[in-house]
């Protein structure tokens, strides 16, 4: 069975701090998907990125970027400077194959409040 | 692209009435769509499979009798909570695959928030 932890309940910044969300996976399968989404305020889930567990490549748009290691199977999610529009909660999601293959395990979920 | 449009974003009901929620991808064709339930300050919970013509997949749990799902075209799935009770209260979130692009994506709609009286 796969599962997804993001061990930050809550994180509060200030306006222009980095922040980092972790996330940490558990699959047995070699072939997997992981995915960051945003649920700010209003509900609707907003798709961030998509990686595939063959690329290992680091992911950097605008503010966000995001560290994949297999090695410790971690998703790391990272804001840089910032804004209080980033508030929100952030949750962490994997695909794997089988019999689950297209189901989201999501993690629990990180709240992000940024403080003017 | 990849919008999802679900309808209404807000329900208040009595109980014992049934309530239908629409979810609609605009812009795109979606043989797989995806219910899930959150509780306030919790994650996602994913209730079913919706697969357009033929019957959806319920998870463990979930009363496929209680939360009748329709997927009868591409672009269009429904979930009727069928005599709802309070403790149907809740946000319901639909999502779409959209079809060809073989990601995995899932897109979401704004979710509905049910209230049952």
């Amino acid at each position: 069975a796969q599962k997804v932890t993001q061990a930050q309940t809550e994180i509060s910044v200030v306006e222009k701090e980095d922040v980092t969300l972790d996330c940490v996976y558990e699959t047995r399968d070699t072939t997997y998907y992981l995915f960051w989404y945003k649920q700010p305020p209003s509900g609707e889930l907003v798709f961030l990125i998509r990686r595939n567990s063959f690329d290992e490549q680091n992911e950097i748009s605008g503010r966000y970027s995001w560290n994949f290691q297999k090695s410790t199977s971690s998703f790391n999610f990272t804001i840089t400077a910032s804004q209080v529009v980033d508030s929100a909660v952030y949750f962490c999601a994997l695909i794997t194959g089988g019999t689950s293959y297209g189901k989201l395990t999501f993690g629990q979920g990180t709240i992000l409040t940024v403080h003017p | 692209g990849a919008v999802v449009s679900q309808h209404p974003s807000r329900v208040i009901c009595k109980s014992g009435t049934s309530v239908k929620i629409e979810c609609r991808s605009l812009d795109f064709q979606a043989t797989t769509m995806f219910w899930y339930r959150q509780f306030p300050k919790q994650s996602l919970m994913l209730m079913a499979t919706s697969n357009e013509g033929s019957k959806a997949t319920y998870e463990q749990g979930v009363e496929k009798d209680k939360f009748l799902i329709n997927h009868a075209s591409l672009t269009l799935s429904t979930l009727t909570v069928t005599s709802a009770h309070p403790e149907d209260s809740s946000f319901y979130i639909c999502s779409a695959d959209k079809d060809g692009d073989a990601k995995n994506i899932q897109y979401f709609g704004a979710g509905t928030r049910l209230s049952v009286l």
